[in-house]
Protein backbone atom coordinates (compact mmCIF):
# COMPACT_ATOMS: atom_id res chain seq x y z
CA UNK A 1 0.00 0.00 0.00
CA UNK A 2 1.04 3.30 -0.77
CA UNK A 3 0.26 6.09 2.14
CA UNK A 4 2.19 8.67 0.32
CA UNK A 5 2.36 9.44 -3.15
CA UNK A 6 4.56 12.24 -4.43
CA UNK A 7 4.89 13.36 -8.19
CA UNK A 8 6.75 13.57 -10.22
CA UNK A 9 9.44 10.94 -9.69
CA UNK A 10 12.19 12.78 -11.84
CA UNK A 11 12.17 16.21 -12.69
CA UNK A 12 14.57 17.77 -15.00
CA UNK A 13 14.85 21.04 -15.32
CA UNK A 14 16.72 24.60 -16.77
CA UNK A 15 18.19 27.60 -14.00
CA UNK A 16 15.78 29.52 -13.09
CA UNK A 17 12.76 27.39 -13.56
CA UNK A 18 9.75 27.58 -11.51
CA UNK A 19 9.42 24.42 -9.84
CA UNK A 20 6.67 22.31 -8.20
CA UNK A 21 6.66 18.66 -6.27
CA UNK A 22 3.22 17.35 -5.38
CA UNK A 23 2.46 15.04 -2.12
CA UNK A 24 -0.68 13.31 -1.27
CA UNK A 25 -1.48 11.38 1.30
CA UNK A 26 -3.82 8.81 2.94
CA UNK A 27 -3.12 8.60 6.38
CA UNK A 28 -4.29 10.99 9.31
CA UNK A 29 -1.58 13.11 10.32
CA UNK A 30 -0.52 15.99 12.83
CA UNK A 31 1.98 17.89 10.20
CA UNK A 32 3.80 16.77 7.26
CA UNK A 33 7.74 17.38 6.69
CA UNK A 34 9.73 18.23 3.35
CA UNK A 35 12.75 16.66 3.64
CA UNK A 36 15.87 17.49 1.35
CA UNK A 37 18.39 14.43 0.52
CA UNK A 38 21.40 15.38 -1.17
CA UNK A 39 23.24 12.05 -2.93
CA UNK A 40 25.75 10.44 -0.10
CA UNK A 41 24.17 13.13 1.92
CA UNK A 42 22.25 12.92 5.46
CA UNK A 43 18.61 13.97 5.35
CA UNK A 44 17.59 18.05 5.74
CA UNK A 45 14.38 19.23 7.19
CA UNK A 46 13.32 22.14 5.03
CA UNK A 47 10.18 22.43 6.08
CA UNK A 48 7.46 21.39 8.86
CA UNK A 49 3.73 22.42 8.37
CA UNK A 50 0.49 21.66 10.07
CA UNK A 51 -1.63 24.25 7.41
CA UNK A 52 -1.41 26.82 5.23
CA UNK A 53 1.78 27.83 3.72
CA UNK A 54 5.34 28.51 5.01
CA UNK A 55 8.35 30.25 2.53
CA UNK A 56 12.09 30.01 3.30
CA UNK A 57 14.05 31.68 0.89
CA UNK A 58 13.60 30.44 -2.78
CA UNK A 59 11.17 27.74 -1.14
CA UNK A 60 7.57 28.03 -0.21
CA UNK A 61 5.26 24.96 1.22
CA UNK A 62 1.97 24.23 1.33
CA UNK A 63 -0.97 22.13 2.70
CA UNK A 64 -4.32 21.76 2.44
CA UNK A 65 -5.32 19.43 5.39
CA UNK A 66 -9.11 18.89 4.01
CA UNK A 67 -7.47 17.40 0.37
CA UNK A 68 -4.82 15.86 1.99
CA UNK A 69 -2.04 17.31 -0.31
CA UNK A 70 0.72 19.48 -0.19
CA UNK A 71 3.05 21.18 -2.86
CA UNK A 72 7.08 22.28 -2.31
CA UNK A 73 7.63 25.23 -4.58
CA UNK A 74 11.56 26.27 -5.91
CA UNK A 75 11.16 29.76 -7.42
CA UNK A 76 14.34 30.97 -9.68
CA UNK A 77 15.52 27.15 -9.57
CA UNK A 78 19.53 26.85 -9.21
CA UNK A 79 21.82 23.81 -9.50
CA UNK A 80 22.21 23.65 -6.30
CA UNK A 81 19.09 22.71 -5.72
CA UNK A 82 19.26 19.11 -7.34
CA UNK A 83 18.60 16.98 -4.64
CA UNK A 84 15.97 14.28 -3.96
CA UNK A 85 12.70 15.98 -2.10
CA UNK A 86 11.05 13.83 0.09
CA UNK A 87 7.56 14.24 1.56
CA UNK A 88 7.06 13.07 4.82
CA UNK A 89 3.47 13.35 6.76
CA UNK A 90 3.43 12.74 10.52
CA UNK A 91 0.73 10.54 12.17
CA UNK A 92 2.80 9.05 15.39
CA UNK A 93 5.69 8.58 13.29
CA UNK A 94 7.30 9.53 10.03
CA UNK A 95 5.81 8.13 6.51
CA UNK A 96 7.71 8.69 3.77
CA UNK A 97 7.17 9.43 0.09
CA UNK A 98 9.62 7.69 -3.02
CA UNK A 99 11.09 11.47 -3.62
CA UNK A 100 11.26 13.34 -6.31
CA UNK A 101 14.67 13.57 -7.78
CA UNK A 102 15.33 17.15 -8.63
CA UNK A 103 17.55 18.02 -11.78
CA UNK A 104 18.67 21.71 -12.41
CA UNK A 105 20.77 21.68 -15.37
CA UNK A 106 22.66 25.14 -15.18
CA UNK B 1 25.93 17.70 20.39
CA UNK B 2 25.17 19.86 17.30
CA UNK B 3 23.59 17.64 15.26
CA UNK B 4 22.48 13.84 15.30
CA UNK B 5 25.78 12.04 15.03
CA UNK B 6 25.98 8.45 13.29
CA UNK B 7 28.52 5.28 13.28
CA UNK B 8 30.39 4.18 11.41
CA UNK B 9 29.53 6.26 8.41
CA UNK B 10 30.23 3.49 6.05
CA UNK B 11 30.20 -0.62 6.97
CA UNK B 12 31.40 -3.53 4.72
CA UNK B 13 30.33 -6.80 6.30
CA UNK B 14 30.35 -10.14 5.27
CA UNK B 15 27.06 -12.22 4.84
CA UNK B 16 26.32 -13.91 8.35
CA UNK B 17 28.58 -11.28 10.13
CA UNK B 18 26.98 -9.44 13.01
CA UNK B 19 27.45 -5.23 12.77
CA UNK B 20 26.08 -2.65 15.15
CA UNK B 21 24.92 0.90 14.15
CA UNK B 22 25.39 4.02 16.86
CA UNK B 23 23.49 7.18 16.76
CA UNK B 24 24.33 9.99 19.43
CA UNK B 25 20.96 11.85 19.29
CA UNK B 26 20.71 15.76 19.81
CA UNK B 27 21.42 15.87 23.84
CA UNK B 28 17.95 16.28 25.33
CA UNK B 29 15.74 14.96 22.65
CA UNK B 30 12.93 12.23 23.98
CA UNK B 31 12.06 10.71 20.78
CA UNK B 32 14.38 8.83 18.51
CA UNK B 33 13.86 6.87 15.08
CA UNK B 34 15.38 4.14 13.34
CA UNK B 35 15.06 4.27 9.53
CA UNK B 36 16.44 2.05 6.25
CA UNK B 37 16.72 3.33 3.03
CA UNK B 38 17.52 0.98 0.34
CA UNK B 39 19.20 2.48 -2.77
CA UNK B 40 16.41 4.29 -5.01
CA UNK B 41 13.95 4.56 -2.38
CA UNK B 42 12.24 6.49 0.24
CA UNK B 43 13.38 5.71 4.16
CA UNK B 44 11.24 2.98 5.76
CA UNK B 45 10.08 2.86 9.52
CA UNK B 46 12.21 0.26 11.92
CA UNK B 47 11.32 1.42 14.81
CA UNK B 48 10.63 4.42 17.32
CA UNK B 49 12.10 5.41 21.13
CA UNK B 50 10.91 7.55 23.67
CA UNK B 51 13.25 8.20 26.44
CA UNK B 52 14.73 4.66 26.82
CA UNK B 53 11.12 2.83 25.81
CA UNK B 54 10.88 1.16 22.67
CA UNK B 55 7.39 2.29 21.70
CA UNK B 56 6.81 0.81 18.29
CA UNK B 57 9.34 -1.81 16.84
CA UNK B 58 6.56 -2.57 14.27
CA UNK B 59 9.15 -1.95 11.42
CA UNK B 60 12.49 -4.06 12.46
CA UNK B 61 12.50 -6.84 9.10
CA UNK B 62 12.99 -9.63 11.07
CA UNK B 63 14.03 -11.14 14.39
CA UNK B 64 18.02 -10.29 13.44
CA UNK B 65 17.18 -6.63 13.83
CA UNK B 66 17.80 -5.42 17.34
CA UNK B 67 17.52 -1.84 18.16
CA UNK B 68 18.38 -0.47 22.31
CA UNK B 69 18.79 2.79 24.03
CA UNK B 70 19.04 1.80 27.84
CA UNK B 71 19.62 5.26 29.11
CA UNK B 72 17.49 7.22 26.99
CA UNK B 73 20.31 9.25 25.03
CA UNK B 74 22.64 7.13 22.52
CA UNK B 75 20.60 4.20 20.73
CA UNK B 76 22.09 1.30 18.88
CA UNK B 77 20.93 -0.62 15.91
CA UNK B 78 21.74 -4.34 15.78
CA UNK B 79 21.89 -6.63 12.74
CA UNK B 80 22.53 -10.13 13.54
CA UNK B 81 23.68 -12.66 10.74
CA UNK B 82 23.23 -10.16 8.26
CA UNK B 83 22.41 -10.77 4.37
CA UNK B 84 22.33 -9.02 1.29
CA UNK B 85 19.03 -7.69 1.66
CA UNK B 86 20.38 -5.28 4.47
CA UNK B 87 22.30 -3.41 2.21
CA UNK B 88 21.38 -0.03 3.04
CA UNK B 89 21.49 3.15 4.42
CA UNK B 90 20.57 2.90 8.30
CA UNK B 91 19.27 6.76 9.11
CA UNK B 92 18.55 7.85 12.52
CA UNK B 93 16.35 10.66 13.59
CA UNK B 94 15.56 12.64 16.98
CA UNK B 95 12.99 14.88 17.90
CA UNK B 96 13.16 17.51 20.79
CA UNK B 97 9.39 16.09 22.14
CA UNK B 98 6.16 13.71 20.61
CA UNK B 99 4.00 16.80 19.44
CA UNK B 100 3.59 17.70 16.36
CA UNK B 101 5.29 20.94 17.07
CA UNK B 102 8.55 19.36 17.08
CA UNK B 103 10.38 18.94 14.35
CA UNK B 104 13.17 16.34 13.52
CA UNK B 105 17.07 16.60 12.93
CA UNK B 106 18.40 13.50 10.61
CA UNK B 107 21.73 12.19 11.22
CA UNK B 108 23.57 11.38 8.08
CA UNK B 109 23.34 7.91 7.89
CA UNK B 110 25.33 4.92 8.12
CA UNK B 111 25.64 2.76 4.64
CA UNK B 112 25.77 -0.88 5.32
CA UNK B 113 26.83 -2.98 2.23
CA UNK B 114 26.80 -6.90 3.07
CA UNK B 115 29.08 -8.39 0.62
Amino acid sequence: KNEVEQSPQNLTAQEGEFITINCSYSVGISALHWLQQHPGGGIVSLFMLSSGKKKHGRLIATINIQEKHSSLHITASHPRDSAVYICAPRAQKLVFGQGTRLTINP
Amino acid sequence: GAGVSQSPRYKVAKRGQDVALRCDPISGHVSLFWYQQALGQGPEFLTYFQNEAQLDKSGLPSDRFFAERPEGSVSTLKIQRTQQEDSAVYLCASSLGTGEGYGYTFGSGTRLTVV
